[in-house]
């Protein structure tokens, strides 16, 4: 029963264009999403969230824009560069179930120079 | 301004041993989460401990694993008489307080000969 599903395995994008990475759930208690980058042999890194009250959040390269009606999330990152080349998890969780992140199973960005 | 850390990095147990895992988390952070990544998935909760208390424990399978996290000292997840399916990347996360962003750690990967 996967509540978060990221349905891209791979995603292979030249460097300077846009990546977007997307990110369906179906629990609608979901009230709070974040990606998370990995690189191999590391920990995920934090890089931006969103409140289930907003429909956009924007952080430098990176905007995160949720459907609520669609449950759906997805990750843009303008422009790619190489060094952007990881492990993408989207993730979420309940307000009303402590802190528990739930996850999706990770999509590989490849930005080719 | 040390992240979360988690030693060891790689551990290398055959059936039937202990493993220990421990986790350090973030200066000023007293909310500790333990994930598990099996190969070519996304992380799965495990445990979520503030000190001295186990405060969600749902994801723990019942029987072999425990967690703490005493008032001084790492966290420490434990699994005892190990098998070949616990070989995985085990992430340690901490946040300042509940519903607060986590911040991994490298991760402990896991072998079981």
């Amino acid at each position: 029963d996967q509540q978060v599903k990221q349905n891209s395995p791979s995603l292979s994008v030249q460097e300077g264009r846009i990546s977007i990475l997307n990110c369906d759930y179906t629990n609608s208690m979901f009230d709070y999403f974040l990606w998370y980058k990995k690189y191999p042999a590391e920990g995920p890194t934090f890089l931006i969230s969103i409140s289930s009250i907003k429909d956009k959040n924007e952080d430098g390269r990176f905007t995160v824009f949720l459907n609520k009606s669609a449950k759906h999330l997805s990750l843009h990152i303008v422009p790619s560069q190489p060094g952007d080349s990881a492990v993408y998890f989207c993730a979420a969780r309940t307000h009303n179930a402590g802190n528990m992140l739930t996850f999706g199973g990770g999509t590989r960005l490849m930005v080719k120079p | 301004n040390a992240g979360v850390m988690q030693n060891p990095r790689h551990l290398v147990r055959r059936r039937g041993q202990e493993a220990r895992l421990r986790c350090s988390p973030m200066k000023g952070h007293s909310h500790v989460y333990w994930y598990r990544q099996l190969p070519e998935e996304g992380l799965k909760f495990m445990v979520y401990l503030q000190k001295e208390n186990i405060i969600d424990e749902s994801g723990m399978p019942k029987e072999r694993f425990s967690a703490e996290f005493p008032k001084e000292g790492p966290s420490i997840l434990r699994i005892q008489q190990v098998v070949r399916g616990d070989s995985a990347a085990y992430f340690c996360a901490s946040s300042p307080a509940g519903l607060e962003t986590q911040y991994f750690g490298p991760g402990t990967r896991l072998l079981v000969l």
